[in-house]
């Protein structure tokens, strides 16, 4: 059974980096026909994409984000990691990683999500 | 980008009365392959979202056959054939054609 699992700080303050961490079960990171993907929630709010990465470590950013986020991945843990730098209250939010599967050589849904982690930026 | 437009946002539903929900994209989603990356999903209260509906018309597996997902280019409709209780949440379409990803606002349905 394949599992997402998010872990984190928490709380942190104004002007710190978040660091989250996704640990994936019951598959490898590596194998071929997925990608990984962050996704946010603010507090009773729809859902935000913030981007990708692929086990060869290929990225992409939501612009929205692109300044202040990085993605990686460590396949010997099998997890893969994002970071967001100079977070601000707006960056409170439920923050879900998700499985994609490609389809015909193309990214689609999220099939797998973690139960999410929620962080809250507070001074 | 692509911007996706979902109604209604709230939707009152008689048990056991059929649900439809619309999805309208700002550009087609129809891929030179065949394919319409459009997928919906439900979040239940207190829970993450779980894929319903998966290149606009396949269920994911799992998924009863109550639910069903139509359309092509630019207009899709997810379609519950008789509502049950359990499928109260938000309903959310999402196409993956073109990067950044985007969601639909959501769509509250409600047992009335």
């Amino acid at each position: 059974q394949v599992q997402l699992q998010e872990s984190g700080p928490g709380q942190l303050k104004p002007s710190q980096t978040l660091s989250l961490t996704c640990t994936v079960s019951g598959v490898s990171i590596s194998s071929g026909g997925y990608y990984w993907n962050w996704i946010r929630q603010h507090p009773g709010k729809g859902l935000e994409w913030i981007g990708y990465i692929y086990y060869s470590g290929n990225t992409y950013y939501n612009p929205s984000l692109k300044s202040r986020v990085t993605f990686s991945v460590d396949s010997s843990k099998n997890q893969f990691s994002l970071k967001l730098s100079s977070v601000t209250a707006a960056d409170t939010a439920l923050y879900y990683c998700a499985r994609g599967n490609i389809v015909a050589t193309h990214p689609d849904g999220f099939d797998i999500w973690g139960q999410g982690t929620m962080v809250t930026v507070s001074s | 980008d692509i911007v996706m437009t979902q109604s209604p946002r709230s939707l009152p539903v008689t048990p056991g009365e059929p649900a439809s929900i619309s999805c309208t994209s700002s550009q087609s989603l129809l891929h030179n392959n065949g394919y319409n990356y459009l997928d919906w999903y439900l979040q239940k209260p207190g829970q993450s979202p779980q894929l319903l509906i998966y290149l606009g018309s396949s269920r994911a597996p799992g998924v009863p056959g109550r639910f069903s997902g139509s359309g092509s280019g630019t207009d899709f409709t997810l379609k519950i054939s008789s509502v049950e209780a359990e499928d109260v949440g938000v309903y959310y379409c999402m196409q993956t054609l073109q990067t950044p990803y985007s969601f639909g606002q959501g769509t509250k349905l409600e047992i009335k």
